[in-house]
C-alpha cells in the first residue's frame, strides 16, 4: 500500500538551531501534504496545508516565518522550524494526499523534536 | 467550524471485553470519517474509513458505524486484547478541507 516516509524520527538540538523535517510519499504522487503538531495527550492540530508548486496555507496562529514549508515536488515536502526554542518542542506529523484519487490521507510516523 | 469530540477520554478494561468508543461531530456535512490508532510516540495507523454514504465498515474485530444525520460514529472492538492498548482517534473530512481530529480515547486493555 501507499507509504509516507518522515525523517528524522527524533531530533534533539540546542535552542536557536533550525531543524528540517522531510516528508516523502514513496509510491504515489502527493498533490497535497499536511503538517500537524501534537502536544502530549492532545490531538493533532493542523499547522499548514501545502499544494505542490504553490505556497503553503497556514492555519490561524501558526507563524509562517517560523515554520517554513516547501512542497517543490509531488513526492517531497519539508518543514523547517527556524531558530527553534524549547516551546517548539513537540511531535510533528505529516500526511499526504492525492486529490485526484479517492484514497484517504496517508500519515508519516512523526518526528519528535526536543529543543534544549 | 467543525468540532470533533471523543468520549470517553480514557478507558481501562479487562482482556476479552467488548467495548465501544464514541465520536461526535458538529457539522454533518462530511465527506468521510476515519478511525485511527496511535501508539505512544508513533504516527497514525488508519483502521477504518467510512464514506458519508455508508453506515458501517468492518475489519476483523473492529466495526465502525456512522450516523451522519446525528453527527455520531462508534468504534466497536470485540474481544479486546492487551495489544489493542493505544490511543484511538476519530477524524472527519469535509471534502477538500483537512481532517479535523478529536482528542482521542486512550485505551488500556489489562491482561
Amino acid at each position: 500500500g501507499a507509504v509516507v516516509s518522515q525523517h528524522p524520527s527524533w531530533v534533539i538540538c540546542k535552542s536557536g538551531t533550525s531543524v528540517k523535517i522531510e516528508c516523502r510519499s514513496l509510491d504515489f504522487q502527493a498533490t497535497t501534504m499536511f503538517w500537524y503538531r501534537q502536544f502530549p495527550k492532545q490531538s493533532l492540530m493542523l499547522m499548514a496545508t501545502s499544494n505542490e508548486g504553490s505556497k503553503a496555507t497556514y492555519e490561524q496562529g501558526v507563524e509562517k516565518d517560523k515554520f517554513l514549508i516547501n512542497h517543490a515536488s509531488l513526492t517531497l515536502s519539508t518543514l523547517t522550524v527556524t531558530s527553534a526554542h524549547p516551546e517548539d518542542s513537540s511531535f510533528y506529523i505529516c500526511s499526504a494526499d492525492n486529490r485526484h484519487s479517492n484514497q484517504p490521507q496517508h500519515f508519516g510516523d512523526g518526528t519528535r523534536l526536543s529543543i534544549l | 467550524k467543525q468540532e470533533v469530540t471523543q468520549i470517553p477520554a480514557a478507558l481501562s478494561v479487562p482482556e476479552g471485553e467488548n467495548l465501544v468508543l464514541n465520536c461526535s461531530f458538529t457539522d454533518s456535512a462530511i465527506y468521510n470519517l476515519q478511525w485511527f490508532r496511535q501508539d505512544p510516540g508513533k504516527g497514525l495507523t488508519s483502521l477504518l474509513l467510512i464514506q458519508s454514504s455508508q453506515r458501517e465498515q468492518t475489519s476483523g474485530r473492529l466495526n465502525a458505524s456512522l450516523d451522519k444525520s446525528s453527527g455520531r460514529s462508534t468504534l466497536y472492538i470485540a474481544a479486546s486484547q492487551p495489544g489493542d492498548s493505544a490511543t484511538y482517534l476519530c477524524a472527519v473530512s469535509s471534502g477538500n478541507t483537512p481532517l479535523v481530529f478529536g482528542k482521542g480515547t486512550r485505551l488500556s486493555v489489562i491482561a
